[in-house]
């Protein structure tokens, strides 16, 4: 069974940073592109970024370009993304979703329950 | 990049035949997958590609497309399906990914 655990969320100060996490298991990892989608409170989906399996490719939503990093560590099957230059439109829970192809379909076939991200002073 | 729009509120009659609708240019070139999402809940696959269900998905879901608008029907709803819907596609780049507002279902 896939399990996808994001952590790495809290609290956190207009300009700060943070890095989330999500640990995958019950796949071949390295099999599969990711990506991290985010939902703000009480509104809706809006894709942040996403890698290919092998780490190689990345991609980002203009939004976040320059100030967020996804990453992938397969030898420890995780997913990453930094968060930088942190604004309060950042606020959101973050989902990390597997993809259905080792590159991007943009089909998320499985998703984590999500860590929030909280920007206020 | 581009927009998906979608209807923000439909209604449907239990165990009547609901289709959510979703436009955007970029419909014209990539197929959509749609999404439901329950309160507190991670959003879940139902319906990716030409007309892909994922394992275990009821039949009554399906989708389709035509021109600028890929449709959700639900054939026969339930109570359980009761959620917000969302579809997604690739925008004009092919690189990006673009979501719907959402569609909240109602079943009455």
């Amino acid at each position: 069974e896939v399990e996808l655990l994001e952590s790495g969320g809290g609290l956190i100060q207009p300009g700060g940073s943070l890095r989330l996490s999500c640990a995958a298991s019950g796949f071949t990892f390295s099999s599969y592109a990711m990506s991290w989608v985010r939902q703000a409170p009480g509104k809706g989906l809006e894709w942040v970024s996403a890698i290919s399996g092998s780490g190689g490719s990345t991609y980002y939503a203009d939004s976040v370009k320059g100030r967020f990093t996804i990453s992938r560590d397969n030898s420890k099957n995780t997913l990453y993304l930094q968060l930088n230059s942190l604004r309060a439109e950042d606020t959101a829970v973050y989902y990390c979703a597997k993809d259905l192809g080792t590159v991007t379909t943009y089909y998320f076939d499985d998703w984590g329950q999500g860590t929030l991200v909280t920007v206020s002073s | 990049s581009s927009e998906l729009t979608q209807d923000p509120a439909v209604s449907v009659a239990l165990g009547q035949t609901v289709r959510i609708t979703c436009q955007g240019d970029s419909l014209r070139s990539y197929y959509a997958s749609w999404y439901l999402q329950k309160p507190g809940q991670a959003p879940l696959l139902v319906i990716y590609g030409k007309n892909n269900r994922p394992s275990g998905i009821p039949d009554r879901f399906s989708g389709s497309s035509s021109g600028n608008t890929a449709s959700l029907t639900i054939t026969g709803a339930q109570a359980e399906d009761e959620a917000d819907y969302y579809c997604n596609s690739r925008d004009s780049s092919g690189n990006h990914v673009v979501f719907g507002g959402g569609t909240k279902l109602t079943v009455l």
